[in-house]
């Protein structure tokens, strides 16, 4: 996973504050996912972007997630205000990297809203 | 709504013996299927892919197979070691849309020793 660097990678907050969720990819990919892992759904696919541009975000739960990538090394997941359903582990993975179909992840970032 | 589907949540096997772990999906459109391997605190990495042109691919101590018409593909690794304890995800994509993948909810695989 050392071609995505996410931060932090371990998140406790409590209900009602806003948490932000950062992904820095390495040069050369051309897509970027945000998925969430929970045990009773797996990996969900909640967010991508194809060169920067967001493409199709109905993943997304709820209005009070958004994210953003201003620029091809950088992209945050935002949460405002959390909830404990939040509660999850959100990885961010680019595709492309290689020229593979193929999806590199980052370690992840756990989520404890209290 | 799964389009995938991993119906068994873990699997415990004896090293040595072969582990199958199954996969199902819904969507025929899909063409391009992936196997992902999990360690506790780490991301998912790639282990072996399969196109539906093909319905066999090897690599090493990993087989995918994959049957189109049963809309099911499945992993067997022989023979399996304990290093190989991990979650599998099994995850489908349509390959014109690139990189956007479906996941299963996971296998959990136990070897013993």
């Amino acid at each position: 996973d050392a071609g995505v660097i996410q931060s932090p990678r371990h998140e406790v907050t409590e209900m009602g504050q806003e948490v932000t969720l950062r992904c820095k990819p390495i040069s050369g990919h051309n897509s970027l996912f945000w998925y969430r892992q929970t045990m009773m759904r797996g990996l969900e696919l909640l967010i991508y972007f194809n060169n920067n541009v967001p493409i199709d975000d109905s993943g997304m739960p709820e209005d009070r997630f958004s994210a953003k990538m201003p620029n091809a090394s950088f992209s945050t997941l935002k949460i405002q205000p959390s909830e404990p359903r939040d509660s999850a582990v959100y990885f961010c993975a680019i595709g492309g990297a290689s020229g593979a179909n193929v999806l590199t992840f980052g370690a992840g970032s756990r989520l404890t809203v209290l | 709504d799964q389009q995938v589907k991993q119906n068994s949540p873990s699997l415990s096997v004896q090293e040595g013996r072969i582990s199958i772990l199954n996969c199902d999906y819904t969507n025929s459109m899909f063409d391009y299927f992936l196997w992902y391997k999990k360690y506790p605190a780490e991301g998912p990495t790639f282990l072996i892919s399969i196109s539906s042109i093909k319905d066999k691919n090897e690599d090493g101590r990993f087989t995918v197979f994959l049957n189109k018409s049963a809309k099911h593909l499945s992993l067997h690794i022989v023979p399996s070691q304990p290093g190989d304890s991990a979650v599998y995800f099994c995850a489908a994509s349509e390959w014109y849309t690139g990189n956007q993948f479906y996941f299963g909810t996971g296998t959990s695989l136990t070897v013993i020793p």
